[in-house]
């Protein structure tokens, strides 16, 4: 069984760095293009970032690009998300979510429970 | 960019009555790109179909995707209460952009 469990999430000032961890299991993670997606609340979903198979490869929404950094460690079956200079509307829940397959086009076949990342005004 | 644009915002019906759930992209999009999502309320998203209309496993046959080029549509043909959710659209092939959700709620 596929399973992604985020951890990192919690209370940070405007300005202020968060990582988020996403360990996974039940899959082969090294074989698989891996997505942060997140939810204001009360509001949709909205893609940004994914990385490919062996971390080479990193993409960002315009949203969040040059404050968020994307990781992966095979090794330790772990993707993550350094999340640097974070604004209020950076507030969400945050989303692990797997690739179909190891490169484009992939839709996202499973995903993490989500942790909260809350930035106050 | 490609936007995906949803509709209706919010569908109140009965169980039992079927459901049609519209997505429309602003530029013709690959009928091989085309994913839908249901998430209730303190869950994780569940994809339901990819590639516009092959269901995802252990979807049950009520749920049926369809459509092409800048039109696709989600239908539930039974709505059971477990099936009260709010459904996004994303396409993946290249934008990755998700629509803004459509809520099925009990009438």
């Amino acid at each position: 069984e596929v399973q992604l469990l985020e951890s990192g999430g919690g209370l940070v000032q405007p300005g202020g760095s968060l990582r988020l961890s996403c360990a996974a299991s039940g899959f082969a993670f090294s074989n698989c293009a891996m997505s942060w997606v997140r939810q204001a609340p009360g509001k949709g979903l909205e893609w940004v970032s994914a990385i490919s198979t062996d971390g080479r490869g990193t993409y960002y929404s315009d949203s969040v690009k040059g404050r968020f950094t994307i990781s992966r460690d095979n090794s330790k079956n772990t993707l993550y998300l350094q999340m640097n200079s974070l604004r209020v509307d950076d507030t969400a829940v945050y989303h692990c979510a797997k690739g179909s397959g190891p490169s484009r086009p992939y839709y996202f076949d499973s995903w993490g429970q989500g942790i909260l990342v809350t930035v106050p005004s | 960019e490609i936007v995906l644009t949803q509709s209706p915002g919010t569908l109140s019906l009965s169980p039992g009555e079927r459901a049609t759930l519209s997505c429309r992209a602003s530029q013709s999009v690959s009928s091989t790109s085309l994913a839908w999502y249901q998430q209730k309320p303190g869950q994780a998203p569940r994809l339901l179909i990819y590639g516009a209309s092959s269901r995802a496993t252990g979807i049950p046959d009520r749920f049926s995707g369809s459509g092409s080029g800048t039109d696709f549509t989600l239908s539930i043909s039974r709505l059971e209460p477990e099936d009260f959710a709010v459904y996004y659209c994303q396409e993946y092939g290249s934008s990755r952009t998700f629509g803004q959700g459509t809520k099925v709620e009990i009438k």
